[in-house]
Formats: C-alpha cells, sequence, structure tokens
C-alpha cells in the first residue's frame, strides 16, 4: 500500500459528459502529480500541485482542469468526454517539489471507459 | 523538454534468465533516472533509482547502469523469478516532472 488514495476505482460514462476523480496524497506529502496511461502512450504527465499551487503542466487537454485544496487532496476534473479520453488516471505524491528529491507514490488508479 | 525512449517492448525470458531494458534521454541536464514496476491492477512502484553522479547501482537481483556520454540507462535483472512479470517504466528528470518512457512488458516463463 503505497499511502495514495484514488477514487472511484473504476468508471463508466458517456461521451459528452463530465466526471471528477479525487485523489488523497500520503501523509505530509506535499506535490500531487496527475498521470495518463493508455495502451500505447505509457504514463503520460498531465499536471503537478505543490502545497496547492499550479507546479508543472504537460500535455492537459484545456476540457482537463485539476486543483489541490488546502488539505491537500486534488481533483482532476474531464469535461466534454471523448471516447479517446478511455485511459487508467493515476494520482502521485511525493515530499517536495521536485520529484529529485525523493520517489515518486503512486496510487491504484482510476479507470475511465467512456462510452 | 525531456524525452525518454524505452526498448524493447515486449520481453519474455525462461526463468533463471537475465533481462536487460535500455532507455535514452535527450536532455543531458536530466540527474535522475528511476526505475518503476507496474504489477498488474497496481501503480507504478519506485524499485531502483541512480543519479547522474554514480555509473552503477545494485539492489540484489536488480542493477542499474548509466551512460552519461552515451545519455542512455539501463535496468538488469538476474536470475528472474515469475514474480518479476510486470510492466518497468524508465523515468528521467531534471527536476519535475518526471518523464516515463513507453514501458516494457517483461513475461518470465517458468
Amino acid at each position: 500500500d503505497s499511502g495514495v488514495t484514488q477514487t472511484p476505482k473504476h468508471l463508466i460514462t458517456a461521451t459528452g459528459q463530465r466526471v471528477t476523480l479525487r485523489c488523497s496524497p500520503r501523509s505530509g506529502d506535499l506535490s500531487v502529480y496527475w498521470y495518463q496511461q493508455s495502451l500505447d502512450q505509457g504514463l503520460q504527465f498531465l499536471i503537478q500541485y505543490y502545497n496547492g499551487e499550479e507546479r508543472a503542466k504537460g500535455n492537459i487537454l484545456e476540457r482537463f482542469s485539476a486543483q489541490q485544496f488546502p488539505d491537500l487532496h486534488s481533483e482532476l476534473n474531464l469535461s466534454s468526454l471523448e471516447l479517446g479520453d478511455s485511459a487508467l488516471y493515476f494520482c502521485a505524491s511525493s515530499v517536495g517539489a521536485g520529484v529529485g528529491t525523493g520517489e515518486l507514490f503512486f496510487g491504484e488508479g482510476s479507470r475511465l471507459t467512456v462510452l | 523538454g525531456e524525452n525518454v525512449e524505452q526498448h524493447p517492448s515486449t520481453l519474455s525470458v525462461q526463468e533463471g534468465d537475465s533481462a536487460v531494458i535500455k532507455c535514452t534521454y535527450s536532455d543531458s541536464a536530466s540527474n535522475y533516472f528511476p526505475w518503476y514496476k507496474q504489477e498488474l491492477g497496481k501503480g507504478p512502484q519506485l524499485i531502483i533509482d541512480i543519479r547522474s553522479n554514480v555509473g552503477e547501482k545494485k539492489d540484489q537481483r536488480i542493477a542499474v547502469t548509466l551512460n552519461k556520454t552515451a545519455k542512455h540507462f539501463s535496468l538488469h535483472i538476474t536470475e528472474t523469478q515469475p514474480e518479476d512479470s510486470a510492466v518497468y517504466f524508465c523515468a528521467a528528470i531534471i527536476n519535475t516532472p518526471l518523464v516515463f518512457g513507453k514501458g516494457t512488458r517483461l513475461s518470465v516463463i517458468a
């Protein structure tokens, strides 16, 4: 158990809908990262928050947004969903702002299926 | 930004044989190179890492080597066991975020 909690584990929805994925980082970790994993693209970085502030941004679509709350949990909002958004979404956390200060701890992921 | 290439995408070995997975990176400023193992239904988990001031690091049956000049690093698993079957990801980083390769699916055949 990594200590990172993601909900829901599975989600099935229709095109055009909006969903929210939630992540609780390990106790004491200030950084939260979101990654998207699809079959042929590996782990694609979406966005990082550190202590409530956006720290780094990857190839995150404009239809996607995220935030980190004062209690350090994070939510990833996916809207106007398309079939191609079907993927496994991972949240990870680390102690510091940069990964070089320690490892990333991953949750078990939220599997999103868009029909 | 950083780009990490990983080969092979799939690898099958007989139990007891060695497995080698190779990665190249593009940004010579990258200074931290971790390897993650993802078992079925789970998130990736760090198994070993190496920093740019070290050429080789070993932890029991796994080892990682780094060639900064050529900008490539490799994961070596010796005496493979069925429980080594998983997807392995290499990654590189300067500061943030961690950039992953596309993964290698390792199958250890008993």
